[in-house]
């Protein structure tokens, strides 16, 4: 139990065009997930927390304007990367964390994050 | 200063050698994880302590909440272990957001 899907695993796209990246908990609701991105070498930057209904709380320096989130349901958040640049080039990683009784409720399950490279 | 900091960044064993990675921290938390990250990029979540002691398998994670450090032992190590290993905590407040260390590079040699 506790899969977390994303899609796509790796992404190539243009500058100025822009990139969703779907995250899905499989077999569990997932009523908060985080959205991190991961330079090569360094470790996760939380960038996002969407809860489901409400809108995204961002993190300090995240542009919620060029990285919107949406957690329309209880099994699938999304970031779109509007108007991609080469600095934005990253991996993307989300977590899902969920109120059911029958899993660890403290525990975030990571998806297997998302490659993606701006030309 | 982070405040998570993990050492060593990178560690080369060889196969059967006993391995500890440690953690320190400066905040105050709630919860501490120990996430394992293979070259791939996914992230699978050893353990979550708030004290004491986990083993699973070959695996052993320990937590010292007055002296904010953790441990993380591999016993008999193996090739597969390879992976960066990442310690990860909960802050104590109301938020559930996680602090990550640096993580620690793992090597085990054949």
């Amino acid at each position: 139990g506790a899969v977390v899907s994303q899609h796509p695993s790796r992404v190539i796209c243009k500058s100025g065009t822009s990139v969703k990246i779907e995250c899905r908990s499989l077999d569990f609701q997932a009523t908060t997930m985080f959205w991190y991105r991961q330079f090569p070498k360094q470790s996760l930057m939380l960038m996002a927390t969407s809860n489901e209904g409400s809108k995204a709380t961002y993190e300090q320096g995240v542009e919620k304007d060029k990285f919107l989130i949406n957690h329309a349901s209880l099994t699938l958040s999304t970031l779109t990367v509007t108007s991609a640049h080469p600095e934005d080039s990253s991996f993307y990683i989300c977590s899902a964390q969920t109120t059911s009784a029958s899993l660890s409720t403290d525990t975030q399950y990571f998806g297997p994050g998302t490659r993606l490279t701006v030309l | 200063k982070n405040e998570v900091e993990q050492s060593p960044q990178n560690l080369t064993a060889q196969e059967g050698e006993f391995i500890t990675i440690n953690c320190s921290y400066s905040v105050g938390i709630s919860a501490l994880h120990w996430l394992q990250q293979h070259p791939g990029g996914g992230i699978v979540s050893l353990f979550m302590l708030s004290s004491g002691k986990k083993k699973h398998g070959r695996l052993i994670a320990t937590i010292n909440i007055q002296e904010k450090h953790s441990s993380l032992h591999i016993t008999a190590s193996h090739p597969r272990d390879s992976a960066v290993y990442i310690c990860a905590v909960r802050w104590g407040g109301a938020t559930n957001k996680l602090i990550f260390g640096t993580g620690t590079l793992l090597a085990v040699q054949p």
